[in-house]
């Protein structure tokens, strides 16, 4: 069964410092969709993604953050000047055109800002 | 903006029948409802999915009243691998027009032998 995956599964990195983390969707799904998930809390909306565009943004997903899809199979989350309160599971989850809310999650990456 | 709520934790013992209803009273008109389970560590599963009444697959069931203000996801007899994080999911569009998801609360299940 296809899935998706994301890379690294853990990062740790410094306050202020660039982040990345990267998820490849199911293959034949056009919409894509990054969440976050506080360690104890519930999973929250970021983002989401069709058409090469973000086509809705929570008011958590500001100008440090960004998205894209740089090739054919990629779809990237980029965190310019990480804070501390932005450790957190993120996961990526994709869905394909005929479902609007059965979204295929990633496994996470659990991102740890020192 | 739609608020989801459900109960924090419930406890039932294996073989039983165990209802979890999130309570969800502004959601989008054209949204379906949408139900997840979440172990450690891992990413939201998807369980079942539903506009109205009721829709039932080979793992659960779900029912929608009218209002569409509430659902309550039915696992039929319940073995001690259920035990999970239950999350029900939304669709909202706010006065502004943005539209995003919303993820309920979550219910804790913990099923004991």
């Amino acid at each position: 069964e296809p899935e998706v995956t994301q890379t690294p599964s853990h990062q740790v990195t410094q306050m202020g410092q660039e982040v990345i983390l990267r998820c490849v969707p199911i293959s034949n799904h056009l919409y894509f969709y990054w969440y976050r998930q506080i360690l104890g809390q519930k999973v929250e909306f970021l983002v989401s993604f069709y058409n090469n565009e973000i086509s809705e943004k929570s008011e958590i997903f500001d100008d440090q953050f960004s998205v894209e899809r740089p090739d054919g199979s990629n779809f990237t989350l980029k965190i310019r000047s990480t804070k501390l309160e932005d450790s957190a599971m993120y996961f990526c989850a994709s869905r394909p055109t005929w479902s609007k809310e059965t979204q295929y999650f990633g496994p996470g990456t659990r991102l740890l800002v020192l | 903006l739609a608020k989801t709520t459900q109960p924090i934790s419930m406890d039932s013992y294996e073989g039983q029948e165990v209802n979890i209803t999130c309570s969800h009273n502004n959601i989008a008109t054209n949204d379906y409802i949408t139900w997840y389970q979440q172990f450690p560590s891992q990413g939201p599963r998807f369980i079942i999915q539903g506009y109205k009444t009721k829709v039932t697959n080979e793992v659960a069931s779900l029912f929608i009243p009218a209002d569409r203000k509430s659902s309550t996801l039915s696992l039929p007899r319940v073995s001690l691998s259920d035990t999970a994080v239950y999350y029900c999911l939304v669709g909202d569009r706010g006065t502004s027009g943005t539209y995003k998801y919303i993820f309920g609360t979550g219910t804790r299940l913990k099923v004991l032998a």
